[in-house]
């Protein structure tokens, strides 16, 4: 999985932590993508990012903020999270919409649990 | 709200045998509809896709049928192996105004040798 990779691949952390999750794509895009996959859920958008401008913005709580520094590179920083975010987090990527991108490649994921 | 359905949950299906999943969706302006594998462990692979203009598409054993008028989409994978066990999620999307994709709630496949 060279194209779309995630850091940490596991993390654990304690309500009152500050945690940062890192994607970088290797596929020359320039649309990122996360998203929160829950046992027995759909996968859920929670932000994208276009030309590292922030595109769209799903009713995220406040205690996940994401930074787009370059094309290629995206966070997901996290404080004081609840048990409930406990998931799944994927980061994608794809080609600009307006450029006609549709496919979208996903990392492998960080597995976070909030104890 | 828009939202697609996956069916069935779960299906399992002897080596050698067909295996099909659907998906419905309630967007009549959703135009690309791709599938995506999930081994365990892994993130979501992308395996085939569809836009709105072909009504099949088909990759060595794996196809994509497209029924514009119903609002469903199939993927259909002859002649299984037990490496095809994944969890299979449909997704639909527009072109328009959005980058968001509405996905399926996933299929668990299990193939059994």
């Amino acid at each position: 999985e060279t194209g779309v990779t995630q850091t940490p691949r596991h993390l654990v952390m304690g309500m009152t932590n500050k945690k940062s999750l890192k994607c970088e794509q290797h596929l020359g895009h320039n649309a990122m993508y996360w998203y929160k996959q829950s046992a027995k859920k759909p996968l859920e958008l929670m932000f994208v990012y276009s030309l590292e401008e922030r595109v769209e913005n799903n009713s995220v709580p406040s205690r996940f903020s994401p930074e787009c520094p370059n094309s290629s590179h995206l966070f997901l920083h996290l404080h004081t999270l609840q048990p409930e975010d406990s998931a799944l987090y994927l980061c994608a990527s794809s080609q600009d919409r307006l450029a006609g991108g549709y496919e979208q490649y996903f990392g492998p994921g960080t597995r976070l649990t909030v104890t | 709200g828009e939202n697609v359905e996956q069916h069935p949950s779960t299906l399992s299906v002897q080596e050698g045998d067909s295996a099909v999943i659907k998906c419905t969706y309630s967007d009549s302006a959703s135009n690309y509809f791709p599938w995506y594998k999930q081994e365990l462990g892994k993130g979501p692979q992308l395996i085939i896709d569809i836009r709105s203009n072909v009504g099949e598409k088909k990759d060595q054993r794996i196809a994509v049928t497209l029924n514009k008028t119903a609002k469903h989409f199939s993927l259909h994978i002859t002649e299984t192996q037990p490496e095809d066990s994944a969890v299979y999620f449909c997704a639909a999307s527009k072109s328009s105004g959005t980058y968001k994709y509405i996905f399926g709630t996933g299929t668990r496949l299990k193939v059994l040798a």
